[in-house]
């Protein structure tokens, strides 16, 4: 059974480069969330999508950051221009009926 | 004050021992609870859920207290397998809905 896959694993790009982090959830769970992990600031939720509508994105740090859902296995974290500061890892998440989530491995973003 | 609050140790311990630890929420009106442990450059993984009961599975027991509002984690006869960092999951938003606020971790080291 796959769980929560994500793509790249790892990133290194220049700052004003735009990022495109992909996830695909598990199949039949409808909630799905993005996060971002720091050592300064731990795990912080992006944005939550339940049945592929973003419910809070209230954690988006800035319109540099966009999240898409088009369909039930597959989501979008774009980052447009990236900047040094958000080099972190990006995990993303999915729950079924909004419980228990389980994480995939991450993208670990680095912005020079 | 912070939404979800966790001592972030390190609790240094010998294998065997029994170590605890709590984490305090903010938010009173707060309806699900979990545990998480994240291996050093890991993604989270599901511990264990926390009821209104208590849990236990195995050597790991998760208890809440709603009146003072915290959740602790109980680990019996630990291993030096146990070490990670522990990380806390609070649930609330409104009318029902789920955003998850994580705590910033306990790191535990268990030695030999």
């Amino acid at each position: 059974d796959a769980g929560v896959i994500q793509s790249p694993r790892h990133e290194v790009t220049e700052m004003g480069q735009e990022v495109t982090l992909r996830c695909k959830p598990i199949s039949g769970h409808n909630s799905l969330f993005w996060y971002r992990q720091t050592m300064m600031r731990g795990l912080e939720l992006l944005i939550y999508f339940n049945n592929n509508v973003p419910i809070d994105d209230s954690g988006m740090p800035e319109d540099r950051f966009s999240a898409k859902m088009p369909n039930a296995s597959f989501s979008t974290l774009k980052i447009q221009p990236s900047e040094p500061r958000d080099s972190a890892v990006y995990f993303c998440a999915s729950s079924e009926q909004s419980y228990e989530q389980y994480f995939g491995p991450g993208t670990r973003l680095t912005v020079t | 004050r912070k939404e979800v609050e966790q001592d972030p140790g390190p609790f240094n311990v010998p294998e065997g021992a029994t170590v605890a630890f709590n984490c305090t929420y903010s938010n009173s009106a707060s309806q699900s609870f979990f545990w998480y442990r994240q291996d050093c450059r890991k993604e989270p993984k599901l511990l264990m859920s926390v009821y209104s009961s208590g849990n236990e599975d195995g050597r790991f027991t998760a208890q809440l207290n709603r009146a003072s509002q915290y959740i602790s984690l109980l680990i019996r006869d630990s291993k030096l397998s146990d070490s990670a960092t522990y990380l806390c999951v609070v649930n609330n938003g409104p009318g029902g809905s789920y955003i998850p606020t994580f705590g910033r971790g306990t790191s535990l080291i268990v030695h030999p």
